[in-house]
């Protein structure tokens, strides 16, 4: 079955470290997107995608970085992880011409 | 600024009562209205969505209310059950120019009691 899939699951590390959250989709969707969501912020675009070599800056995309050089993976780099990026991060996808979106089961990510 | 307000932020329902959760818009371009519902330690899932030419939607229980004018939208969930116990999200996108992008509102955390 097609699906997405988003690792590590759990990831703990310290300020100004590097970090990649990976993303992975089976359904060769052309549009991916990560979320971060917070307590009371609900869901917050961070970049999205809509096809090989194409990037977006979404809503809250500041200390965040992503590359898309295939079409089943978009991965999420924080460039120098802080304490405000403590989050749990999702990443989804979709078909062109279709609204609905399919999230993978969270990263929760802790910056120390 | 906060695109889509949700309310309310919980939300607790006796076992075959009504669970109704509010949302309103500010942008009148939207024209795609979806509801997602979360369970702990899962991704959102798409629950059932509305397009503003219609002013309501039933899939089973679940019923989506639109109110263009007022820019308002709820949802209620009919006989709630305890597995019906979740988090639920509105959102909102420019559906018709494709871009795919959501505004989620801040989300609602459902218990219904048994």
């Amino acid at each position: 079955d097609a699906e997405i899939t988003q690792s590590p699951r759990h990831k703990i590390t310290e300020t100004g470290r590097q970090v990649t959250l990976a993303c992975h989709q089976t359904w060769n969707h052309n549009n991916m997107f990560w979320y971060r969501q917070d307590l009371g912020h609900g869901l917050r675009l961070i970049h999205y995608s809509y096809g090989v070599q194409d990037t977006n800056k979404g809503e809250v995309s500041d200390g965040y970085s992503v590359s898309r050089s295939n079409t089943e993976d978009l991965p999420l780099t924080l460039e120098s992880a802080a304490s405000s990026q403590t989050s749990v991060y999702f990443c989804a996808s979709s078909e062109t011409g279709q609204e609905t979106q399919y999230f993978g089961p969270g990263t929760r990510l802790l910056v120390l | 600024q906060q695109q889509v307000k949700q309310s309310p932020q919980s939300l607790i329902v006796q076992k075959g009562g009504i669970s109704i959760i509010n949302c309103a818009y500010e942008n009148t371009a939207f024209d795609y209205f979806p509801w997602y519902q979360q369970f702990p330690g899962k991704g959102p899932a798409l629950l059932i969505a509305i397009r503003p030419d219609v002013s309501e939607k039933k899939e089973g229980r679940f019923t989506i209310s639109f109110n263009k004018s007022a820019k308002q939208f709820s949802l209620h969930i009919m006989d709630s059950q305890p597995g019906d116990s979740a988090t639920y999200f509105c959102a909102a996108s420019r559906g018709s120019s494709n871009t795919g992008k959501l505004i989620f509102g801040q989300g609602t955390t459902l218990q219904v009691k048994p």
